[in-house]
């Protein structure tokens, strides 16, 4: 079975500082990979999608960046952290013709 | 450009009654339209999905109800418990590579005992 991993949980981190969220996937190959952030008690806003390696497409400009190594790894980075890029991530995958899985998603809070 | 409205914002049942959320969409070339439930501090879950070429889904306590024409389609939950107390969005699919899917802002659910 497919499952996804997303770490870490919980995150606080200073302005200014670097950022870097991993998610991968196990148990399916060539999955379409997301990354979302959800600010508290409101929607999800998807930030990132990549549907192969080194493919990124971004779907609203700030501060962060995306990237895919490997074929079931996604990360979400960041050089210098703002207050603004507090928030709820979380990273999802899709066959492309399912649904989409969400991993657990990270807490940042940047302070 | 909200392409999914959802409605209402936060919603209030009582134990053993009908919950019912409702979506509308822009788009006709959207191709499956999925429901997800979200605990807090937890990734939103599957619920239920539907396409367009079905008018109804039921799935236990679980129902989307499609309307193609008007463009809208919604989820009823009977006999909602305490437990479903959640956020709620519905969704729907472009067709295309990537298969994003377009949210809606979510429906806050509270069931009280």
């Amino acid at each position: 079975s497919q499952t996804i991993h997303q770490w870490p949980a919980t995150l606080v981190q200073p302005v200014g500082s670097p950022l870097s969220l991993e998610c991968t996937v196990e148990g399916t190959s060539n999955p379409n990979l997301y990354w979302y952030r959800q600010a508290a008690g409101r929607g999800l806003q998807l930030l990132f999608y990549s549907v192969g390696i080194g493919q990124i497409s971004s779907e609203v400009p700030q501060n962060l960046s995306a990237s895919r190594p490997q074929d079931r790894q996604f990360i979400l980075s960041s050089k210098k952290l703002l207050l603004s890029d507090s928030g709820f991530y979380l990273c999802a995958w899709s066959d492309g013709n399912t649904e989409a899985f969400f991993g657990q998603g990270t807490r940042l809070t940047v302070v | 450009q909200q392409q999914v409205k959802q409605s209402p914002q936060s919603l209030i049942v009582q134990k053993g009654g009908i919950s019912i959320i409702n979506c509308a969409y822009e788009n006709t070339a959207f191709d499956y339209f999925p429901w997800y439930q979200q605990f807090p501090g937890k990734g939103p879950a599957l619920l239920i999905a539907i396409r367009p070429d079905v008018s109804e889904k039921k799935e236990g306590r679980f129902t989307i109800s499609f309307n193609k024409s008007a463009k809208q389609f919604s989820l009823h939950i009977m006999d909602s418990q305490p437990g479903d107390s959640a956020t709620y969005f519905c969704a729907a699919r472009k067709p295309g590579n990537n298969r994003k899917l377009i949210w809606g802002l979510g429906t806050s659910l509270a069931v009280n005992p």
